[in-house]
């Protein structure tokens, strides 16, 4: 069955540290993937989305993220987090074309002064 | 409109009862996309339109849950006999096509009391 696995619940990191998120996937093909931010009381956005091409890709907000297919992961980076980037992440995965996304359950990352 | 547009942004009702909750997507969006989020949880699939059609219903947890977007633009995901474990916050997004990603709206929160 097709799944996306975040094996954090939640991180913590001190703000100005960097930061890696962890997204594995299983689908029978490689599939569209893809990040996405939700913060308290606003709708998911798009950080960033890979299907072809260069393996790693820059997102907004200064995110990006790196596909290793051997390694059916798709993980997220930042090299240095603000107190603003405290939120949950969602890794996703869509079929072909992109649609039917399915989600991660989310890693909630948290920012200490 | 500039976004997507969800309404009511919360929606309290009785154990029993209908409801409708609407979305109101991004002009020109032909595909449109319902999830359903628990606490906790990453946004789990319904159903996705590509214009007036449901494309693929499979998410649709039973037949008390149904769709529809008549003339491709404004959908309606109606719950008919809700029951408490129906209680989620109801996601709608749209995109004109997959690869993109998607715009998601900002939600309704739906409680079953």
């Amino acid at each position: 069955a097709q799944s996306v696995t975040q094996p954090d619940i939640h991180i913590t990191v001190s703000e100005g540290a960097s930061l890696e998120l962890r997204c594995n996937y299983s689908y029978g093909a490689t599939p569209y993937l893809f990040w996405y931010v939700q913060s308290p009381g606003q709708g998911l956005q798009l950080l960033l989305k890979y299907f072809s091409g260069d393996t790693l890709v820059q997102g907004i907000k200064g995110f990006e993220a790196e596909f290793k297919r051997s390694q059916s992961s798709f993980n997220l980076r930042k090299p240095s987090v603000h107190w603003s980037d405290a939120a949950e992440y969602f890794c996703a995965a869509g079929n072909t074309g992109g649609f039917k996304t399915i989600f991660g359950a989310g890693t909630r990352l948290f920012v200490k002064a | 409109g500039a976004g997507v547009s969800q309404t009511p942004s919360n929606k309290v009702t009785e154990k029993g009862k209908y409801v409708e909750l609407r979305c109101d997507p991004i002009s020109g969006h032909t595909a449109l996309y319902w999830y359903r989020q628990s606490l906790g949880q990453g946004p789990e699939f319904l159903i996705y339109f590509q214009g007036t059609g449901a494309a693929d219903d499979s998410g649709l947890p039973n037949d008390r849950f149904f769709a529809v977007r008549p003339e491709g633009s404004v959908s309606t995901l109606k719950i008919q006999r809700t029951e408490r474990g129906d209680s989620a916050v109801y996601l709608c997004a749209s995109s004109s096509t997959g690869e993109e990603g998607y715009t998601f709206g900002s939600g309704t929160r739906l409680t079953v009391v």
